[in-house]
């Protein structure tokens, strides 16, 4: 069964550092998202991406953060200068469609970064 | 007002037994609604979409509410391996998924 994988499973990094984590999406899928869940807390939307460009993002997403498609098959997330806060699990998810539809629209979730800012 | 709203639990129950729980959700051009379960420290994996009509999948059952903007999940002859945390999922506009904050769910021995 295909799966959304992820790399590093964990990173830790000094505060202030830049971080790239990685994504490879399933890959017939064509709209790429990630989340980020805080330890204790809930699942957050951080920014979807499709066509090679940002189709939402949240409050979160900041100028601090920024993705990219650096190929066919990866799908990164930036964090220019990470802040202790930024500690959290990051999630990347991909569909085949958006929004409303018959399944398509369904995501599936890697199995996660977990960064560690000190 | 959260845009996902559930029973937090937890809920404790023995192997065999029926269990049930509900979320609400604050948006009401929400279209697409899902029921995703999470281990500890694992990422979410996606359990089920819940049609209009409400569904079933074995031993899951979801029910859609639209009028009063709540969701449920059914779990008949719980197992060991059904304890997790349940997220209520909701898809608000074409992008973005709402999580909420998850149903714990312990089934024991």
């Amino acid at each position: 069964e295909p799966e959304v994988t992820q790399t590093p499973s964990h990173q830790v990094t000094q505060m202030g550092q830049e971080v790239i984590l990685r994504c490879v999406p399933i890959s017939n899928h064509l709209y790429f998202y990630w989340y980020r869940q805080i330890l204790g807390q809930k699942v957050e939307f951080l920014v979807s991406f499709y066509n090679n460009e940002i189709s939402e993002k949240s409050e979160i997403f900041d100028d601090q953060f920024s993705v990219e498609r650096p190929d066919g098959s990866n799908f990164t997330l930036k964090i220019r200068s990470t802040k202790l806060e930024d500690s959290a699990m990051y999630f990347c998810a991909s569909s085949e469609a958006r929004g409303s539809g018959s399944g398509l629209y369904e995501q599936y979730f890697g199995p996660g970064t977990r960064l560690t800012v000190t | 007002r959260k845009e996902v709203e559930q029973d937090p639990g937890p809920f404790n129950v023995p192997e065999g037994a029926t269990v049930a729980f509900n979320c609400t959700y604050s948006n009401s051009a929400s279209q697409s609604f899902f029921w995703y379960r999470q281990d500890c420290r694992k990422e979410p994996k996606l359990l089920m979409s819940v049609y209009s009509s409400g569904n079933e999948d074995g031993r899951f059952t979801a029910q859609l509410n639209r009028a009063s903007q709540y969701i449920s999940l059914l779990i008949r002859d719980s197992k060991l391996s059904d304890s997790a945390t349940y997220l209520c999922v909701v898809n608000s506009n074409d992008y973005k998924l709402s999580f909420g904050a998850g149903t714990t769910v312990t089934v024991r021995a």
